[in-house]
C-alpha cells in the first residue's frame, strides 16, 4: 500500500528564514501531488499542486519541488513569517491506480519564532 | 471565494444513535468526498462521490455508513448506529475534476458518548 512519510513531526525556524518541508513515499508513483495547510480545528487548505511532469511550482513565497526519481517533494517558505505556523500536510493522489482518494501524510507542525 | 461549508460544526451523540452531516460542496464541482481525522492522526479517506453515485470507498467506510446527494447543492453522510471510535472530525471536500485540487470544508467534530 501507498506510504507517505513527512521527515519532521514539528519544525521551527526563526523569521525571515526558508522552511523546508520534505515528503516521501514508496510504492506508487502518483501523477500529482498536493500540499496543504492545515489550522488546528480547521479543515485542510489547499496551497499548490506539482503533476508528474513538472519539476517545480512557485507561488507567492511558496515553492514546491517533486523528484520522481528520488520519490520526494520538497516545499519551501520564503521569507516565513509567524502567520505561517500552521500544520502542512502532503497528500498524492492514486489517480493512477484509477482511484479517486488523496492518501495523506501525518503533516509537519511548523512553528516561526518572531 | 466559494467555498466548502459543513454544518453542524460540533455534533455531539449518544452510541448506537444515528447521525447525519451535512456538506454543501462548491457550485461547479463534480466529485465530492468525506474524509475523516481522529484527534492526532492523519486525515483519512472515507468515500468518492460522482453522477449520483459511489466511485470508491475506504475500508472504514462499513455498511453503518451511508452517503447521498438529496438535491443540487447538499451531500451527506449517515452513520446508522455510531460507536465509540466513530468520534472524529469528518471533513467534506469537493473538486471540480478528478485530477484538480479537493477543496476542504472545515468539519464535523462527531463526538459520541
Amino acid at each position: 500500500s501507498q506510504k507517505i512519510e513527512q521527515n519532521s513531526e514539528a519544525l521551527n525556524i526563526q523569521e525571515g528564514k526558508t522552511a523546508t518541508l520534505t515528503c516521501n513515499y514508496t510504492n506508487y508513483s502518483p501523477a500529482y501531488l498536493q500540499w496543504y495547510r492545515q489550522d488546528p480545528g480547521r479543515g485542510p487548505v489547499f496551497l499548490l499542486l506539482i503533476r508528474e511532469n513538472e519539476k517545480e511550482k512557485r507561488k507567492e513565497r511558496l515553492k514546491v519541488t517533486f523528484d520522481t526519481t528520488l520519490k520526494q517533494s520538497l516545499f519551501h517558505i520564503t521569507a516565513s513569517q509567524p502567520a505561517d505556523s500552521a500544520t502542512y500536510l502532503c497528500a498524492l493522489d492514486m489517480y493512477g491506480a484509477g482511484s479517486y482518494q488523496l492518501t495523506f501524510g501525518k503533516g509537519t507542525k511548523l512553528s516561526v519564532i518572531p | 471565494e466559494p467555498e466548502v461549508t459543513q454544518t453542524p460544526s460540533h455534533q455531539v451523540t449518544q452510541m448506537g444513535q444515528e447521525v447525519i452531516l451535512r456538506c454543501v460542496p462548491i457550485s461547479n464541482h463534480l466529485y465530492f468526498y468525506w474524509y475523516r481525522q481522529i484527534l492526532g492522526q492523519k486525515v483519512e479517506f472515507l468515500v468518492s462521490f460522482y453522477n449520483n453515485e459511489i466511485s470508491e470507498k475506504s475500508e472504514i467506510f462499513d455498511d453503518q455508513f451511508s452517503v447521498e446527494r438529496p438535491d443540487g447543492s447538499n451531500f451527506t453522510l449517515k452513520i446508522r448506529s455510531t460507536k465509540l471510535e466513530d468520534s472524529a472530525m469528518y471533513f467534506c471536500a469537493s473538486s471540480r475534476q478528478l485530477n484538480q485540487p479537493q477543496h476542504f470544508g472545515d468539519g464535523t467534530r462527531l463526538s459520541i458518548l
